[in-house]
C-alpha cells in the first residue's frame, strides 16, 4: 500500500484565494482525519469522517473551512477565502475501525498564504 | 475524557547515550497507548503501541516503552541514540472501547548532539 497520499506537498497562495487540499486514505480504512500543525498550537484535529460521513467538525476554525469526502478513497479540505493565519502544515490521516494499528499519516501539505 | 502530558518539550542528548522521553496520561477507562515520531518535513509515523498484555513493548529503530498502569505512564526509551533519531516524538492515547478521537501530547523534541 502506498500509504496516505496528500497533494499538493506545498502550496503558496495569495490572501483571499481559494485553496483545496486533497487526501487519499489507505484502502479499507474506515476513518479519515484532517489535522493542522503549527508551532504555536501544535497538532489540532479539524474534522474526521467515518465511512465518508463527517462525525465531528468542532475543530474547524470557522466557516471559511470546509471538508468533504465524496467516496471512500478521496477527501478534500477547502479554505475560502484564505488568510495568512491559515499558514500551517495540514495532515490527513486514516485508521481502521478498531484503531489497533493507530493512525497512518500522510506527508502533509505545507500551506503558505501571503 | 483523556489527557496526555509530555513532561519535557525538548530533550538534548549526546550520541550513543541513553534517552527517556516521558509521557503520563489520564483516563477513567482502559486505553490504547501510542508513540509517534515526526522527522523534519514529514508526517507522523507510528513508533510503537500498547494494546494489552506485556507491559514492555518494542518498536521500530530500537525504541521501547513500558506501560505502567499504577503510575499512568508510558515512557519511551532507547539505550543508545543516533543522530538520525533527532525528531519530535508524540505520545497519544485513545479509549480501547467505542470510538473516540485520539488525544495527542504536545510533543517532545529530541536533539541528538554529535
Amino acid at each position: 500500500d502506498a500509504g496516505v497520499i496528500q497533494s499538493p506537498r506545498h502550496e503558496v497562495t495569495e490572501m483571499g484565494q481559494e485553496v483545496t487540499l486533497r487526501c487519499k486514505p489507505i484502502s479499507g480504512h474506515d476513518y479519515l482525519f484532517w489535522y493542522r500543525q503549527t508551532m504555536m498550537r501544535g497538532l489540532e484535529l479539524l474534522i474526521y469522517f467515518n465511512n465518508n460521513v463527517p462525525i465531528d467538525d468542532s475543530g474547524m476554525p470557522e466557516d471559511r473551512f470546509s471538508a468533504k469526502m465524496p467516496n471512500a478513497s478521496f477527501s478534500t479540505l477547502k479554505i475560502q477565502p484564505s488568510e495568512p493565519r491559515d499558514s500551517a502544515v495540514y495532515f490527513c490521516a486514516s485508521s481502521t475501525q478498531d484503531r489497533v494499528g493507530g493512525y497512518t499519516f500522510g506527508s502533509g501539505t505545507r500551506l503558505t498564504v501571503v | 475524557a483523556q489527557s496526555v502530558t509530555q513532561l519535557d518539550s525538548q530533550v538534548p542528548v549526546f550520541e550513543e547515550a541513553p534517552v527517556e522521553l516521558r509521557c503520563n496520561y489520564s483516563s477513567s477507562v482502559s486505553v490504547y497507548l501510542f508513540w509517534y515520531v515526526q522527522y523534519p518535513n514529514q508526517g507522523l509515523q507510528l513508533l510503537l503501541k500498547y494494546l494489552s498484555g506485556s507491559t514492555l513493548v518494542k518498536g521500530i529503530n530500537g525504541f521501547e516503552a513500558e506501560f505502567n498502569k499504577s503510575q499512568t505512564s508510558f515512557h519511551l526509551r532507547k539505550p543508545s541514540v543516533h543522530i538520525s533519531d533527532t525528531a519530535e516524538y508524540f505520545c497519544a492515547v485513545i479509549p480501547s472501547g467505542g470510538y473516540q478521537k485520539v488525544t495527542f501530547g504536545i510533543g517532545t523534541k529530541l536533539q541528538v548532539i554529535p
